[in-house]
């Protein structure tokens, strides 16, 4: 069954020690998506790959890189957490073209910074 | 910049009742609208987009311009419609989705 996957699902961290979560998808997608989601709020997008391209949004702190070695997998890292980045991480795919414009989530990652 | 806001942070109606949840969005172009739901323990997906003019689950929702609004509707809600409902934008010409707060429903038997 074609889906996108996040690993791990609850991950807990030290304040400022180096985190990665992952997502993989089986959906050929170009487009990988990495919102971040607090109580209560809307998903803000972090960042998102199309294909190899690398398109962060203005507002995201330097704090959050992303990878993407293949079509298959992208990485978040949280190179410091802070209190503030705890938070649901939600990664998504989307075709990109053809007018193709339905997001596919993973389920997830909930981030606790202690 | 485009903007999605969904008024309401919870619904709750009992079983059989009309639901309604509002979506009005800012965006000076021609924007694709979605409403995706997200039940427990599940990830988030596709509800139903405005181009397909489709009923999902008993749900419409139609594409006001004037009103600049997307609401979702059920004539009779379900105990298993209740979840986090999030409405969604994407600009003309683009593929990234915006989205609103949510909306909890909570449909009471």
């Amino acid at each position: 069954d074609a889906m996108v996957i996040q690993n791990p699902r609850y991950q807990v961290t030290q304040f400022g020690k180096p985190v990665t979560l992952s997502c993989s998808q089986t959906l050929n997608h170009n487009v990988m998506y990495w919102y971040q989601q607090k109580s209560s709020q809307a998903p803000k997008l972090l960042f998102h790959y199309y294909d190899k391209d690398f398109n962060n949004e203005a507002d995201t702190p330097d704090n959050f890189q992303s990878r993407r070695p293949n079509t298959s997998f992208c990485f978040l890292d949280i190179r410091s957490p802070g209190l503030g980045d705890a938070a649901m991480y939600l990664c998504a795919t989307g075709a990109g073209t053809g007018g193709r414009t339905e997001a596919f989530f993973g389920q997830g990652t909930r981030l606790t910074v202690v | 910049a485009q903007r999605v806001t969904q008024p309401e942070k919870l619904l709750s109606v009992f079983k059989g009742a009309p639901v309604e949840l509002k979506c009005n969005y800012s965006y000076s172009g021609s924007p694709e609208l979605f409403w995706y739901v997200q039940y427990s323990r599940q990830r988030l997906q596709l509800l139903l987009r405005h181009i397909s003019r489709e009923s999902i689950k008993g749900f419409t929702a139609d594409l006001n311009k004037g009103e600049t609004s997307f609401h979702l509707k059920k004539p009779f809600a379900q105990e298993e419609d209740s979840a986090m409902y999030y409405c969604a934008l994407v600009s003309g010409g683009s593929y990234i989705p915006t989205f609103g707060r949510g909306t909890s429903l909570i449909v009471h038997p």
